[in-house]
């Protein structure tokens, strides 16, 4: 079935290390990627999103996430974490075989920065 | 604006009772969505709408029914609650516009658990 993947489930750094989060679809064709985060108690806020152009994307807050179309992943990064980036991680597709109209999400990574 | 409310934000309910959750929106976008989230799954899709008067199944729709019978309302409902459903759910929404794809806006989310 074609879905979208992340493998990190859960990851635990320390203030000013650098992150990566993994995040790999398995449509074929144009894709629309996006990422998103939520914070505790919170909803789900847009990070960044790709859409065609350059497969390096900056976000909010100083993520950024690059498009690799060969290894049909758009991974999320950060140089520097803060503790204020505690929250859990989403990334999402739409999905070309439903004409653009779904939204398909990860199962998300819980991102948890120790002070 | 207020963007995407949720109503109501809490609810408990027995197995067997019927409850229906309200999405609004206030940014006439065409698409809606109602998700899903619980731990380790991400957030799956249960239905949505592409416009007034149109629905369509996502991946979990058993046991929802849903209804969007003006623009800015997507309503959620459950016949008869079972502990499965036991979940956080959130609506979105998202406005269509050609092939060029938008971000989704989410609502608080609808704490709901079935006793």
């Amino acid at each position: 079935a074609q879905s979208v993947s992340q493998h990190n489930h859960h990851v635990i750094l320390s203030e000013a290390a650098s992150l990566e989060l993994g995040c790999n679809y398995s449509y074929g064709g144009t894709v629309n990627l996006f990422w998103y985060v939520q914070y505790p108690g919170q909803h789900l806020q847009l990070l960044l999103k790709y859409f065609s152009g350059d497969p390096l994307v900056k976000g909010i807050k100083g993520f950024e996430a690059e498009f690799i179309k060969s290894k049909f992943s758009f991974n999320l990064r950060k140089p520097s974490v803060q503790w204020s980036d505690t929250a859990e991680y989403f990334c999402a597709v739409n999905a070309p075989n439903t004409g653009f109209q779904k939204l398909v999400f990860g199962t998300g990574t819980r991102l948890l920065v120790s002070p | 604006n207020a963007g995407v409310t949720q109503t109501p934000k809490f609810r408990v309910l027995k197995t067997g009772q019927s409850m229906t959750l309200l999405c609004a929106q206030d940014m006439n976008h065409e698409y809606m969505y109602w998700y899903r989230q619980d731990p380790g799954m991400g957030l799956r899709l249960i239905h949505y709408s592409v416009g007034e008067g149109t629905t369509a199944k996502g991946e979990v729709p058993d046991g929802y029914n849903v209804s969007r019978l003006k623009k800015q309302n997507f309503l959620l409902g459950l016949e008869s609650a079972a502990p499965s459903q036991t979940s956080v759910y959130f609506c979105a929404s998202r406005q269509a516009r050609g092939t060029e794809n938008t971000e989704a806006f989410f609502g608080q989310g609808t704490r709901l658990t079935v006793v």
